[in-house]
């Protein structure tokens, strides 16, 4: 079945200590996601690739970078978390095409990021 | 200011009552999106509405766009356990391209 895959489900690290979280797909879609979550809020978007073009969103602390090497793989490198970085991180893709307004994303199952 | 409001926030009701979510704005939408996601998961795409007044229905779930593609809503009839879980919807402002606006979400819980 086509999907959006993330490694690892669960993820503890150390304060300051670098991590990265993974993201793949096999349903071909040109754009891919990284949004944060924390309990029970809506999903805040950190930022996007368009195929290999990086859109960080204005309010995304310089602490968190990404790296889409081909089109089926994400990552997203924070490199010194913060016990405010623990969340909820979701990976979501999706299919745009340019001049259109139709926006389905399709998310994977996440991440959880503890910080110690 | 939130782009999309969503009510209630918080809904905890009986196995087997109807209830109804709402998402509001005063922008225009080109379309709107209904999630629902569980706990410890990523959200799962419900429906997509596009047309003013459109009513799709997904078994026991009716998801209505409004006439002027600015609000909608998610009714949910004999609500199961399993229905439990926060529902957020998301819009395409007209005059934004094509991002996806997250409303803060609706957190259902019904219990048996």
């Amino acid at each position: 079945d086509a999907m959006v895959i993330q490694n690892p489900r669960y993820q503890v690290t150390q304060f300051g200590k670098p991590v990265t979280l993974s993201c793949s797909q096999t349903l071909n879609h040109n754009v891919m996601y990284w949004y944060q979550q924390k309990s029970s809020q809506a999903p805040k978007l950190l930022f996007h690739y368009y195929d290999k073009d990086f859109n960080n969103e204005a309010d995304t602390p310089d602490n968190f970078q990404s790296r889409r090497p081909n089109t089926s793989f994400c990552f997203l490198d924070i490199r010194s978390p913060g016990l405010g970085d623990a969340a909820m991180y979701l990976c979501a893709t999706s299919t745009e095409i340019a001049g259109s307004s139709y926006n389905e994303q399709f998310f994977g199952p996440g991440t959880r990021l503890t910080v110690l | 200011t939130q782009l999309l409001e969503q009510s209630p926030q918080f809904l905890s009701i009986q196995e087997g009552e109807n209830l109804t979510v709402y998402c509001n704005s005063s922008s225009v939408f080109s379309s709107l999106q209904w999630y629902r996601q569980e706990p410890g998961e990523g959200p799962v795409l419900l429906v997509t509405v596009v047309t003013g007044g459109e009513v799709k229905k997904l078994k026991r779930l009716t998801f209505q766009f409004g006439d002027a593609r600015k609000d909608s809503s998610l009714h949910i009839t004999a609500a199961q356990p399993g229905d439990t879980g926060l529902y957020l919807c998301a819009g395409v402002e007209e005059t934004s391209g094509s991002r996806l606006t997250f409303g803060e979400g609706t957190q259902l819980t019904v219990n048996p």
